[in-house]
């Protein structure tokens, strides 16, 4: 079974840094890969996701991630945050099981809190 | 833009007791996921469905949880009897397939869930 792995599980910025939340995934074969945000207050939205080519991809909100398959890492970045960014990230993979099994799993998520 | 719908938003509930969460899924998506949200974690799935066909339950508590989708496109989970530790987040997705081999390229889309408090 896979598992994903989040570094920070709380992380406190000022408006206007730079953001990179890590993510590793455990699992040998092929992967899915995504990064949902959870406002408060709201449900989980899907920031972005990765399933082959390019491994930079880019989401909404000015977000972007890396998968670096030797690493089984997909980390989430931005160059420079807003208060609006105040949430809580998770990321998730999924792999190919039998019979068409594909739920997700999540990391444990990072409470991101930016300061005005 | 669609969403997925679940009712109700929150339930409180005596220890014991039945419960049941409903979930409607985007118009058109086959497949549907229930997860488990304890505060302070990430979902954990519960149970797939694809159409009205269990995909997997292997997480399921099921001496006390169950979940069916009669007509393949609304589901229903319940709990019985509800035990303290069941308080938590429960979450309903649903996906499209978008074709390939292998790994499906499925994204999942979430529900506002339903906040459950066994007291």
């Amino acid at each position: 079974a896979q598992s994903v792995s989040q570094h920070n599980h709380h992380v406190i910025l000022s408006e206007a840094a730079s953001l990179e939340l890590g993510c590793n995934y455990s699992y040998g074969g092929t992967v899915n890969l995504f990064w949902y945000v959870q406002y408060p207050g709201q449900h989980l939205q899907l920031l972005l996701k990765y399933f082959s080519g390019d491994p930079l991809v880019k989401g909404i909100k000015g977000f972007e991630a890396e998968f670096i398959k030797s690493k089984f890492s997909f980390n989430l970045r931005k160059p420079s945050v807003q208060w609006s960014d105040t949430a809580e990230y998770f990321c998730a993979v999924n792999a190919h099981s039998g019979g068409g099994a594909d739920g997700l799993t999540f990391g444990k998520g990072t409470h991101l809190i930016i300061q005005p | 833009e669609a969403e997925v719908a679940q009712s109700p938003r929150y339930k409180i509930t005596e220890k014991s007791q039945a419960v049941a969460f409903w979930c409607d899924p985007i118009s058109g998506h086959a497949t549907l996921y229930w997860y488990r949200q304890i505060l302070g974690q990430g979902p954990e799935l519960l149970v797939q469905f694809q159409d009205e066909s269990v995909v997997d339950d292997s997480q399921l508590p099921k001496d006390r949880f169950s979940a069916e989708r009669l007509k393949g496109v609304d589901s229903t989970l319940k709990i019985q009897p509800a035990e303290l530790g069941d308080s938590a987040m429960y979450l309903c997705a649903s996906s499209l397939a978008q074709g390939g081999l292998g790994l499906a390229r499925k994204t999942q889309y979430f529900g506002p869930g339903t906040r459950l408090l066994v007291l």
